[in-house]
């Protein structure tokens, strides 16, 4: 079974548009930690943001947003304002404390496009 | 340097031969993994190093695949008797160890086998 889903596949957006990528995910572990990672075009993943599940605080940076919903083991990223620099494949990912290191749990990923 | 270096960039070989590709992690990070991204695919786990204890290989696929990490720092992926279906971007993380911490990825290796 799946760790981590993320049912969108593709999304495009026009310039300006706010859009907002689904994660859902799944672990028996009460620690865990939850990522969000950008991948654009030249291929290097690039960090954005690190949550642990005992921090449901949602999160703001710039434009970035993130939800976090224990109830619903969701952890949701909104991009207000999308830009064509936005334009790249999102990951969300997973890690659970009991095997703490071993690996991340990558979903598929979404591809964001952002129309000029 | 101050990233996840990985080299070569690119790699074409023939079928039937062996490849190694190489990651230098970031000084002080203890935890060094390695991922394989096929064509418009997500992230599949290969190894998972973190300091001194015995590596994770659950997500190898093959036993012609193989790591090592030489002095807690610099690692080597070995791909023996190379396969078409080996063919993709082999991505190479470290962390400062365990899953709380955030991993960093190097650029990758596009290894092309023809």
């Amino acid at each position: 079974a799946q760790k981590v889903t993320q049912a969108q596949t593709e999304i495009s957006v026009v310039e300006k548009e706010d859009v907002t990528l689904d994660c859902v995910y799944e672990t028996r572990d009460t620690t865990y930690y939850l990522f969000w990672y950008k991948q654009p075009p030249s291929g290097e993943l690039v960090f954005l943001i690190r949550r642990n599940s005992f921090d449901e605080q949602n999160e703001i940076s710039g434009r970035y947003s993130w939800n976090f919903q224990k109830s619903t083991s969701s952890f949701n990223f909104t991009i207000t304002a999308s830009q064509v620099v936005d334009s790249a494949v999102y990951f969300c990912a997973l890690s659970e404390a009991r095997r703490a290191g071993n690996q991340f749990y990558f979903g598929t990923g979404t591809s964001l496009t952002v129309i000029p | 340097g101050a990233g996840v270096s990985q080299s070569p960039s690119n790699k074409v070989t023939e079928k039937g031969k062996d490849v190694e590709l190489r990651c230098d992690p970031i000084s002080g990070h203890t935890a060094l993994y390695w991922y394989r991204q096929s064509l418009g695919q997500g992230l599949e786990f290969l190894i998972y190093f973190q300091g001194n204890s015995a590596p994770d290989k659950s997500g190898l696929p093959s036993d012609r695949f193989s790591a090592e990490r030489t002095g807690g720092s610099v690692s080597t992926l070995t791909i023996q008797r190379t396969q078409q279906e080996d063919s993709a971007v082999y991505l190479c993380a470290s962390s400062l160890g365990g899953g709380s911490t955030e991993a960093f990825f190097g650029q990758g290796t596009r290894l092309t086998v023809v």
